[in-house]
């Protein structure tokens, strides 16, 4: 398996743009998961899903926030419209059960300038 | 108050070390333990994961949980460049509960 892919791997963008992130999960894993890391606060969840359901979101900043899983093997979070303090690496992670290891994608890097 | 807390570091040690990591936390109520490095530009990945009190051996690594002082540890004996990463330690209070991690302790192993 390849495991969890997250695309892209870097997004440069313009405050008020609108970024949109992308993860394929592990196949027959139904929990993912989107965390942000930033220097400043570590590692934070923001929302997760198990069969492709929002289980809690209560992880998410704001309203300019919003994540979907519209099947199994496909996950977006979207920002808009993105501001500065977005700037932030976005993990994806994915696992076979709750109570198993979460496998993270390689990170997507976004700079908002 | 963070939940979990850890020094940043960074920690340079020599190849062969015995490097000790450690955590504290608040929660009275955290169950489970892990540890996960994380290198450069990847994702975390899972090293060690531990219910309640006690030892526990993989390896060259030995994680630690004090819960009546609410301290976790990570012990890495002979210490390899190749162990240089950041070390996050994350707690949970039951198997179903969100993980809540540390920020990280940056490890450098020299030559």
């Amino acid at each position: 398996d390849a495991g969890v892919i997250q695309s892209p791997r870097h997004e440069v963008t313009e405050m008020g743009q609108e970024v949109t992130l992308r993860c394929k999960p592990i196949s027959g894993h139904d929990y993912l998961f989107w965390y942000r890391q930033t220097m400043m606060r570590g590692l934070e969840l923001l929302i997760y899903f198990n069969n492709n359901v929002p289980i809690d979101d209560s992880g998410m900043p704001e309203d300019r926030f919003s994540a979907k899983m519209p099947n199994a093997s496909f996950s977006t979070l979207k920002i808009q419209p993105s501001e500065p303090r977005d700037s932030a690496v976005y993990f994806c992670a994915s696992n076979l059960r709750r109570n198993t290891e979460a496998f993270f994608g390689q990170g997507t890097r976004l700079t908002v300038v | 108050q963070k939940e979990v807390e850890q020094d940043p570091g960074p920690l340079s040690v020599p190849e062969g070390a015995i490097v000790s990591l450690n955590c504290t936390y608040s929660n009275s109520a955290f169950q489970y333990f892990m540890w996960y490095r994380q290198y450069s530009r990847k994702g975390p990945e899972l090293l060690m994961y531990t219910y309640s009190s006690g030892n526990k051996e993989d390896g060259r690594f030995t994680a630690q949980v004090d819960k009546s002082s609410k301290y976790i540890s990570l012990f890495i004996r002979d210490s390899q460049p190749s162990d240089s990463a950041t070390y996050l330690c994350a707690s949970m209070k039951t198997s179903y509960d969100k993980v809540i991690f540390g920020p990280g302790t940056s490890l450098s192993v020299i030559p």
